[in-house]
């Protein structure tokens, strides 16, 4: 069966600092891979997927994540934070029926 | 605006009172799902809709039923709440097929039974 799982349950990065958020998929084949955000209070938002091609693929908000078939991950990343940037991420599997990490908390302190 | 639509944002139920959750959407998508939200569990597939007229039971479907009513609208229904339903309920909606978009969520539902 999928499943995805997203280690950090929370992570605190300073604003300007670089972000990485980790992601582990489990899936026979290529799977479909997705990143979400949820600022509180709101609905998730989609903000890049990936299904095949080139494996670093670029999405909004400045963000980006890379495809390693190698290590089963896909990891969300961004050079510089912004305070605006504090949400939850989740990680998610499949174009239908989607299964989702459990998130990640990120804090941005000034 | 296109997206997807939830009403009400906010309910409370007493133990053992019915409600039903309301979703529309109008991106024309085939496909739509009712997910749960739990603090530390991510989201949790309820129950889904591949396409009108078709309804099908995801991870978590104990307590509840679904009813697609037409392409647009998916509902969820509680017969009778249970504390362990207090939950934020979400609904989405896709175009599932070779390049798959990802979902449209609406803003949630927050339930909590008393």
């Amino acid at each position: 069966a999928q499943s995805v799982t997203q280690p950090d349950i929370h992570i605190t990065v300073s604003e300007g600092a670089s972000l990485e958020l980790r992601c582990n998929y489990s899936y026979g084949a290529t799977p479909y891979l997705f990143w979400y955000v949820q600022s509180p209070g709101q609905g998730l938002q989609l903000l890049l997927k990936y299904f095949s091609g080139d494996t670093l693929v670029q999405g909004i908000k400045g963000f980006e994540a890379e495809f390693k078939r190698s290590q089963s991950s896909f990891n969300l990343r961004k050079p510089s934070v912004h305070w605006s940037d504090a949400a939850e991420y989740f990680c998610a599997s499949g174009g239908f029926k989607t299964i989702f990490g459990a998130g990640t908390r990120l804090f941005v302190k000034a | 605006n296109a997206g997807v639509t939830q009403t009400p944002k906010f309910q409370v139920l007493k133990t053992g009172q019915s409600m039903t959750l309301q979703c529309a959407q109008d991106m024309n998508h085939n496909s739509m799902y009712w997910y749960r939200q739990d603090p530390g569990m991510g989201l949790r597939l309820i129950y889904y809709s591949a396409s009108e007229g078709t309804t099908d039971k995801g991870e978590v479907p104990n307590g509840y039923n679904v009813s697609r009513l037409n392409k647009r609208e998916f509902s969820l229904r509680l017969e009778s709440a249970a504390p362990s339903q207090t939950s934020v309920y979400f609904c989405a909606s896709s175009e599932p097929g070779q390049a798959p978009e990802g979902y449209t969520f609406g803003s949630g539902t927050r339930l909590t039974v008393v």
